[in-house]
């Protein structure tokens, strides 16, 4: 049963406008949950991430909102820019850490010019 | 710093091969991971390493071997080659084990077996 599910395979925004990229997940353990950004034929690399503490945290044009309550997370993009197309994993852990990230299948976000 | 390297970029086996896939890190991270990739699907974890000397599995770690003899190395290793593991392999490092720390991924190897 997947734990980290992201039930949008594509999402398709025009450039300027916000991209909200969702992310739901059922294990009640996980308190640790991170945005990963993947470009073909590279490694996933670092967005953003926010501990269960926190319902929100920013970084630039990127800020990510956890509701607790429902098991849901987003993150948001504004503006969205063409450099921005990509595939965004959203991953979680728990515990201590040191047994790896849960991850979602992706969400491909397509910046139309 | 060169950040996470691995080798080979592209690799084809024949079942029943054995081979290694190698991966590498020159900012004296703490831990390691191997993950895999298939088409569809996020990414799952094969094996971790806290440290020197120390690994354990992750969700899927059947016909995987791994060992940490050095800080910098972690290679990975396929015993018997089976067309179920045809996928993409990433290998992935943190300044520490426990949480809160970045994983930064290497490019990742293209695996097909035949």
């Amino acid at each position: 049963d997947q734990q980290v599910k992201q039930n949008s395979p594509s999402l398709s925004v025009q450039e300027g406008r916000i991209s909200i990229l969702n992310c739901d997940y059922t294990n009640s353990m996980f308190d640790y949950f991170l945005w990963y950004k993947k470009y073909p034929a590279e490694g996933p690399t670092f967005l953003i991430s926010i501990s269960s503490i926190k319902d929100k945290n920013e970084d630039g044009r990127f800020t990510v909102f956890l509701n607790k309550s429902a098991k849901h997370l987003s993150l948001h993009i504004v503006p969205s820019q063409p450099g921005d197309s990509a595939v965004y994993f959203c991953a979680a852990s728990s515990g201590g850490g040191a047994d790896g990230l849960t991850f979602g299948k992706g969400t491909h976000l397509i910046i139309q010019p | 710093n060169a950040g996470v390297t691995q080798t080979p970029k592209f690799q084809v086996l024949k079942t029943g091969q054995s081979m290694t896939l190698q991966c590498a890190q020159d900012m004296n991270h703490e831990y390691m991971s191997w993950y895999r990739q298939d088409p569809g699907m996020g990414l799952r974890l094969i094996h971790y390493s806290v440290g020197a000397g120390i690994t354990d599995q992750g969700e899927v770690p059947n016909g995987y071997n791994v060992s940490r003899s050095t800080t910098e190395d972690f290679p990975l290793r396929l015993l018997s080659a089976a067309p179920s593991q045809t996928s993409v392999y990433f290998c992935a490092s943190s300044p520490r084990w426990y949480k809160g720390y970045e994983q930064y991924f290497g490019p990742g190897t293209r695996l097909t077996v035949t």
